[in-house]
């Protein structure tokens, strides 16, 4: 149980463009989801946070407006990354989440701006 | 200058060794914590956890030690394999938050040499 899928595993987009990444918890219900951002050889960063039906709240730095984050029903959360620059570039992982202290990690994506 | 986050601490290990992975963690309010391994291009996979009125909890092969004292923490493999080689990070979270934010650290690199 408690398995979470991402798609697309990994994109590349050229400058400009915009891409959306999906994550879905596929056997629990998520009230929480984040989105993590992964440089090569470093930690996971977290970007948002995201309840079910209401606004993400971004960690301090992140632009909203540039990556948007849609969470629209207890098992799928967006997360669109627009006008991308190869300094988005970058593997971009999601968690879900029903109970404190209980996270599930989804495989990542890897996102190459070229 | 340099960024600290760029270079990986490492631990090189034969085989059948025992293996010790340190991490540091920063708030001391913290209360729950966890160890996850992540493989190459892979999300991060949970290990074991820890809450903070425990200072140690094993599992199948591996042991978590918290001392609060110094707020430090590490991860005990025996009888470390070959597929053990990968990224380690711990991660703490405040359970009195209002949501269920974990911070990770900044991983160690763990290779098994056969």
């Amino acid at each position: 149980g408690a398995v979470v899928s991402q798609h697309p595993s990994w994109v590349i987009c050229k400058s400009g463009t915009s891409v959306k990444i999906e994550c879905r918890s596929l056997d629990f219900q998520a009230t929480t989801m984040f989105w993590y951002r992964q440089f090569p050889k470093q930690s996971l960063m977290l970007m948002a946070t995201s309840n079910e039906g209401s606004k993400a709240t971004y960690e301090q730095g992140v632009e909203k407006d540039k990556f948007l984050i849609n969470h629209a029903s207890l098992t799928l959360s967006t997360l669109t990354v627009t006008s991308a620059h190869p300094e988005d570039s970058s593997f971009y992982i999601c968690s879900a989440s029903s109970a404190p202290n209980e996270q599930y990690f989804g495989p990542g994506t890897r996102l190459t701006v070229t | 200058g340099e960024s600290v986050g760029l270079h990986l601490p490492t631990l090189s290990v034969q085989e059948g060794d025992n293996s010790i992975i340190n991490c540091a963690y920063s708030n001391s309010a913290s209360d729950y914590f966890i160890w996850y391994k992540q493989e190459s291009g892979k999300g991060p996979q949970f290990i074991i956890d820890i809450r903070s009125n425990m200072d140690k909890r094993q599992g199948q092969r591996v042991t978590v030690l918290l001392n609060k004292t110094v707020k430090h923490l590490s991860l005990q493999i025996a009888a470390t394999q070959p597929g053990d080689s990968a990224v380690y990070f711990c991660a703490e979270n405040y359970s009195g938050g209002s949501n269920y934010k974990l911070t990770f650290g900044k991983g160690t690199l763990l290779t098994v040499n056969p």
